[in-house]
């Protein structure tokens, strides 16, 4: 059961270069997010996909660019990468929208480096 | 929005003894997650709390939720070096995708 799967799981890129993270997810589960981890701001939502071909905005969007043109894979993508974009990003993916026994499932991560 | 605040920020316990570690939310909790973390590692699920005066448990790992005081406590009896880790409580907002807001996070230290 591979479950939920992030690459790369490190990356160091330069200031202005556009990166790419993937998120795979193997349970056909219909929503997906993406999650940043910074210390002293904790893991704040960056975008979320409640289907294929539907995002939207979440806490901290700015910079960042969502697809989700088939169920199991949610890529992010950082246009014109900053050094404020160093973080560790988590992917999740959860089956209803409902809070209602909603188990949210994460990735392990991946870590990014903005030079 | 909806801000959670756990206490303490961190822990160093001896083993064997119990710890609590409390989650409070400036807004009604329709749901709360709790996680552990290892450094460089992703969240792992441990339970969801949805009611008021909800009580789960898993292993020596007991988490409650009080609704009314909008809080959750986590409680780890008998604390052993594989509880080390940081736990993050999620709050489930009051709409239907599922989206949670996270604490700063606890970090537990064990000392054999």
């Amino acid at each position: 059961d591979a479950g939920i799967t992030q690459s790369p799981r490190y990356k160091i890129t330069e200031t202005g270069r556009q990166v790419t993270l993937m998120c795979h997810q193997t349970w056909s589960h219909s929503y997906m997010f993406w999650y940043r981890q910074d210390l002293g701001h904790g893991l704040r939502l960056i975008y979320y996909s409640a289907a294929a071909d539907i995002t939207d905005k979440g806490e901290v969007p700015d910079g960042y660019v969502v697809s989700r043109s088939k169920t199991e894979n949610f890529p992010l993508t950082l246009e014109s990468a900053t050094r404020s974009q160093t973080s560790v990003y988590f992917c999740a993916s959860s089956s209803q929208g409902s809070v209602s026994g909603n188990t949210i499932y994460f990735g392990e991560g991946s870590w990014l480096t903005v030079v | 929005s909806q801000e959670l605040e756990q206490s303490p920020q961190s822990l160093i316990v001896q083993e064997g003894k119990n710890l609590t570690i409390n989650c409070t939310s400036s807004k009604t909790l329709y749901g709360l997650y709790w996680y552990k973390q290892k450094y460089g590692e992703g969240l792992i699920f441990l339970m969801m709390l949805q009611k008021g005066g909800e009580e789960k448990s898993h292993e020596k790992i007991t988490a409650k939720l009080d609704e009314k005081k909008q809080q959750s406590s986590l409680h780890i009896t008998a604390s052993q070096p594989s509880h080390a880790g940081i736990y993050l409580c999620g709050a489930a907002g009051g709409t239907s995708y599922g989206k949670l807001t996270f604490g700063q996070g606890t970090i537990l230290t064990v000392h054999p």
